[in-house]
């Protein structure tokens, strides 16, 4: 019974494409998160949304938008995809207080 | 914002031996500081954390110390085995939202 969940977990795709990453969660959290993790393993984090408030880096292009049709969906847009792009996209859900529980990834390839 | 900084970025350590991690934090708001082992192709999951209220915190061989005046904490692994190999994150937050992350610690445990 997956926690937090995300799909897909493999993504190959080409430049220039529009492409969109799901995430689920089913812990109840009030916030999620999207994080993305780059070829040095650094994670960083890109967006937080809960029911009131959404959080945008603001080092995140504007290609990159996140969806949420309701609390336990956050999806990940991206326009226009570019090779720097390519990386791995952590989903995460927390409730306020504790750590986070993160999604198992998408590893984003751009050719 | 807040800053963390991890060190070291590598270290190798003899099965058996113990091995130390050490994180430091820039905003003194932070009460709330998790640490994450993330293995090769998988999730970064939650080993430990620690409040801001609290010193010290043990889990069977994994500890974690904080001290608050200074700013930093540090992961301890005693009796270090194979399948302790991975790269650690440190992280520090206000009140378990929007997680700043180290940059991580790959730890390999030599046989």
């Amino acid at each position: 019974d997956t926690a937090v969940s995300q799909t897909p977990k493999y993504l190959v795709t080409q430049m220039g494409n529009d492409k969109s990453i799901k995430c689920e969660q089913n812990l109840g959290h009030d916030t999620m998160y999207w994080y993305k993790q780059d070829s040095k393993k650094f994670l960083k984090i890109m967006f937080s949304y809960n029911n009131k408030e959404l959080i945008i880096n603001e080092t995140v292009p504007n290609r990159f938008s996140p969806k949420s049709p309701d609390k336990a969906h956050l999806n990940l847009h991206i326009n226009s995809l570019e090779l720097g792009d390519s990386a791995v996209y952590f989903c995460a859900s927390s409730q306020q207080r504790d750590g986070y529980t993160f999604g198992s990834g998408t590893r984003l390839t751009v050719v | 914002g807040e800053n963390v900084e991890q060190h070291p970025s590598t270290l190798s350590v003899q099965e058996g031996d113990s091995a130390v991690i050490k994180c430091t934090y820039s905003d003194s708001a932070s009460n709330y500081f998790p640490w994450y082992k993330q293995e090769l192709g998988k999730r970064p999951q939650l080993i430990i954390d620690i409040r801001s209220n609290v010193g010290e915190k043990k889990d069977q061989r994994i500890a974690v110390t904080l001290n608050k005046t200074a700013k930093h904490f540090s992961l301890h692994i005693t009796e270090t085995q194979p399948e302790d190999s991975a790269v650690y994150f440190c992280a520090a937050s206000n009140y378990g939202q929007n997680f700043v992350f180290g940059p991580g610690t790959r730890l390999s445990v030599l046989p």
